[in-house]
């Protein structure tokens, strides 16, 4: 069965701090899709990046990075110099065919000033 | 607004009561999720939809709970003899996907159950 693990519960740090948060995942199949989302104090979850397992190549938006390993099975999502507004509860996703969408337990990004 | 709709935001219900939650997706969505997420929790996965056909619903869902997405289009997710357990925000998805990949899902606000 599939499984998405962010182990990471909660992740205090002080603005400009840069910051990871880690997932991974667990399939016997080649052909699957990554997802994170955001999802802030006001409780609606926001899209912030789709990955399908045939491309590795990391990608950046703006302060995002996400670096997709499919050797260590892992998807991780870092935020560069963090910002108060970054504070939210960041999910990891995972999809294949035949199976719904999965969700992580989330981690908690605290950002102060 | 063409984003994923669900009403109503909030539902305060007496236990044992029965309690229908609607979602209508993405028009040009075929799949159709439903979660349930409690405080502090990621969204469980309940159920999900490709068209009209339910595809897989988790084992962890009790026989009171039930969906339908008749034709394809809104769906609706219904509690009966709610229990005071059952108390959490309900959230509805939709995406594209099938044998050629997956978009990403788009989440309504939520319908927020509180059962006294």
């Amino acid at each position: 069965a599939q499984k998405v693990t962010q182990a990471q519960t909660e992740i205090s740090v002080v603005e400009k701090e840069d910051v990871t948060l880690d997932c991974v995942y667990e399939t016997r199949d080649t052909t699957y899709y990554l997802f994170w989302y955001k999802q802030p104090p006001s409780g609606e979850l926001v899209f912030l990046i789709r990955r399908n397992s045939f491309d590795e190549q990391n990608e950046i938006s703006g302060r995002y990075s996400w670096n997709f390993q499919k050797s260590t099975s892992s998807f991780n999502f870092t935020i560069t110099a963090s910002q108060v507004v970054d504070s939210a509860v960041y999910f990891c996703a995972f999809n294949q065919a035949g199976t719904a969408l999965i969700f992580g337990k989330g981690t908690t990004l605290s950002v102060s000033s | 607004d063409t984003g994923v709709s669900q009403n109503p935001r909030h539902k305060i219900t007496k236990r044992g009561q029965n309690v229908t939650f609607r979602c209508d997706p993405i028009s040009e969505h075929n799949r159709l999720y439903w979660y349930r997420q409690t405080l502090g929790q990621g969204p469980e996965f309940l159920t999900y939809f490709q068209n009209e056909a339910q595809l897989e619903k988790s084992r962890l869902l009790s026989d009171r709970f039930s969906a339908e997405r008749p034709k394809g289009s809104f769906s609706t997710l219904e509690i009966q003899r709610t229990e005071q357990g059952d108390s959490a925000m309900y959230l509805c998805a939709s995406s594209l996907g099938g044998s050629r990949g997956f978009t990403e899902a788009f989440f309504g606000q939520g319908t927020r159950l509180t059962v006294v």
